[in-house]
Order: C-alpha cells, then sequence, then structure tokens
C-alpha cells in the first residue's frame, strides 16, 4: 500500500510552452500533496502544499503564476509549469501524506519523480 | 525556523562494514517526527528509517539504526553489513508533529558509495 505515482516520468519540450505533471496517490486519499524540485546532487527543495480543495500555499520565491498546482481531489494533485523556459529544466518530485487511517498519518510517500527538460 | 544540518557531503564504505551517517537539527518545538531517506540512482525517495521525538528509545530497521540525543539535536544513522545497494543519496528529515499540512525540512543529504 501507500503507492504514488507521477506522469509522466519524463518529458522534453520547447522553450514557450506548458507542461502538466500528475501526481496521484494510487491506494489511498491523501488530503495534503507536497511538491519538491531537486536539482542534480542537492536536495529537495519545498516549491508548495497542496490541500485538497483549496488554493496551494507556495514557498517564498516560488512563483505561484509560473507553478500552477491544482489539487482538485483526495488522490490527484497537478503541477503545471507554464511558459517553460530552460532553467525550469530540473526533476520535479510529489508527496502525498495521509490523513487518517490505517496508514501512520505523519508518512509521507513519495512518487517517482518527473525530469522535465526545456529545449 | 527549523534546520536541518548533514556535515559530510560524501562518505565512502566497504561492503560489510559500519558507517554512521551524522545529522543535526534546530528547533524550538518538543513534538517532532525526525526522518532517513534513501534516494538511489533512480531517483526514487524511499524511507529508512523514522523516530519519534518523545521516544527515548532509539529506532531500528534490520540492518538500520539510529542515534537520537534530543538535548544535543543529533539524528545519526548507523549502517550495519553495508551491501553494495546501499550507495544512495541520505537525507536527514525533520517534520513537526500535529499539523496535516506541515511539510518535510531536509538536509543537504550524504553520498554514500559502498565498494566491493
Amino acid at each position: 500500500g501507500a503507492v504514488v505515482s507521477q506522469h509522466p516520468s519524463w518529458v522534453i519540450c520547447k522553450s514557450g510552452t506548458s507542461v502538466k505533471i500528475e501526481c496521484r496517490s494510487l491506494d489511498f486519499q491523501a488530503t495534503t500533496m507536497f511538491w519538491y524540485r531537486q536539482f542534480p546532487k542537492q536536495s529537495l527543495m519545498l516549491m508548495a502544499t497542496s490541500n485538497e480543495g483549496s488554493k496551494a500555499t507556495y514557498e517564498q520565491g516560488v512563483e505561484k503564476d509560473k507553478f500552477l498546482i491544482n489539487h482538485a481531489s483526495l488522490t490527484l494533485s497537478t503541477l503545471t509549469v507554464t511558459s517553460a523556459h530552460p532553467e525550469d529544466s530540473s526533476f520535479y518530485i510529489c508527496s502525498a501524506r495521509v490523513g487518517s487511517g490505517v496508514l501512520r498519518y505523519n508518512e509521507q510517500f513519495f512518487g517517482p519523480g518527473t525530469r522535465l527538460t526545456v529545449l | 525556523a527549523q534546520t536541518v544540518t548533514q556535515s559530510q557531503p560524501e562518505m565512502s564504505v566497504q561492503e560489510a562494514e559500519t558507517v554512521t551517517l551524522s545529522c543535526t537539527y534546530d528547533t524550538s518545538e518538543s513534538n517532532y517526527y525526525l526522518f532517513w531517506y534513501k534516494q538511489p540512482p533512480s531517483r526514487q525517495m524511499i524511507l529508512v528509517i523514522r523516530q519519534e521525538a518523545y521516544k527515548q528509545q532509539n529506532a531500528t530497521e534490520n540492518r538500520f539504526s539510529v542515534n537520537f540525543q534530543k538535548a544535543a539535536k543529533s539524528f545519526s544513522l548507523k549502517i550495519s553489513d553495508s551491501q553494495l545497494g546501499d550507495t544512495a543519496m541520505y537525507f536527514c528529515a525533520f517534520m513537526k508533529h500535529g499539523k496535516a499540512g506541515t511539510a518535510l525540512i531536509f538536509g543537504k543529504g550524504t553520498t554514500l558509495s559502498v565498494s566491493s
């Protein structure tokens, strides 16, 4: 149990286009999902916290108009990189936290990540 | 604000040996959780071990154990009988207790290489 998927796993796009990344909790309901960005050999940097049915909370320095986050259901959150540029190229990881139930509510479960390359 | 510090950017060990990764943190919270995550070359984040701050007993998971020193705000990870599959980047992480929307705060990571 506690599986989180991300789609796509790898995407290449042209500069100026938008890219949508999906994060799904497959076997549990995630009241909260988190989006991270990771550069090679560096740590995970929290971009935003997403709660189902409400607006995402963005970390300082993250452009909310550029990185649109939607958490429309308890099993799906999406990150849309709008008007992508080469500097947006990175590895994006989502995680989901269980609200309640048999799984430990204080754990986060991570997706496998999405590698974005903007040409 | 909470901070997590991993002072060893890289470490190496031979198979079957024991290695200890260091982590210190700073917080004014009294109740919180600490984690060690492993990120192998596949880049999938894998939970290695977790510790609740209110528990005095150090957590263990098979070959992995922690030395949790709450007063010193130290949380080191010991890997016994190291295996080639342990090669990965290891992150120490902190999370406040209670709030559902509380995110993990990660250290910068330690790259561990296990050689034969």
